[in-house]
């Protein structure tokens, strides 16, 4: 079975720091790139970022909201993604996220892990 | 950035209805449409890839349609199960920035 698993939430201070985990199992996890998405309670998706595979050079692109303060990067190895989160700030409360992208005629995200929450709070 | 405006924000519907939703892009995407669905407390599953290629196991009440800047999700007739909220998402590239809309609750009358 296809799953990955999220870790590594809890509550931070702001300005603090966090670093996600997603673990993955049952399907090469080198090929795929994976994305964090989070949810705000009672709010929509939004698009965090990305990371790439070793072919595409482990390419990162990020939503405006994360660039400069958040850092994508996996370890193949260990089948692990990280989302490491510094700087962060009360409006980063949310669930996180992460999913394997799946490049066909288009990209799409399957399947996505349980989410773990961050609550950024003084 | 490319835009996805989602309509209605919010809809209510009975059991055997048929139902559509519309997702709108800021600029033609093509054809890099997916269509996501998120029960409370749950994470989201893929439905719809590509505007209209159902994801394996999602009943074929369920369909998708569109092009360049205008989609639309449709039920043609809703299930118990089918109460949740809608996501569509764009993934045309470059950008990269994959947004989703601000989604679509369906609730039942």
């Amino acid at each position: 079975e296809v799953q990955l698993v999220e870790s590594g939430g809890g509550v931070v201070q702001p300005g603090g720091s966090l670093k996600l985990s997603c673990s993955a199992s049952g399907f090469t996890f080198s090929g795929f790139a994976i994305h964090w998405v989070r949810q705000a309670s009672g709010k929509g998706l939004e698009w965090v970022g990305r990371i790439r595979s070793a072919p595409n050079g482990y390419a990162t692109e990020y939503a405006a909201s994360a660039k400069g303060r958040f850092t994508i990067s996996r370890d193949d190895s260990e089948n692990t993604a990280y989302l490491q989160m510094n700087r962060l700030k009360i409006e980063d409360t949310a669930v996180y996220y992460c999913s394997r992208a799946i490049t066909g005629s288009t990209i799409w995200l399957d399947p996505w892990g349980q989410g773990t929450l961050v609550t950024v709070s003084s | 950035d490319i835009q996805m405006t989602q309509s209605p924000s919010s809809l209510s519907a009975s059991v055997g209805d048929r139902v559509t939703i519309t997702c709108r892009a800021s600029q033609s995407i093509s054809i890099y449409l997916n269509w996501y669905q998120q029960k409370p407390g749950t994470a989201p599953k893929l439905l719809i890839y590509a505007t209209s290629t159902l994801q394996s196991g999602v009943p074929s009440r369920f369909s998708g349609s569109g092009s360049g800047t205008d989609f639309t999700l449709t039920i043609s007739s809703l299930q118990p199960e089918d109460f949740a909220t809608y996501y569509c998402q764009q993934s045309y590239s470059p950008p990269y920035t994959f947004i989703f809309g601000q989604g679509t609750k369906l609730e039942i009358k």
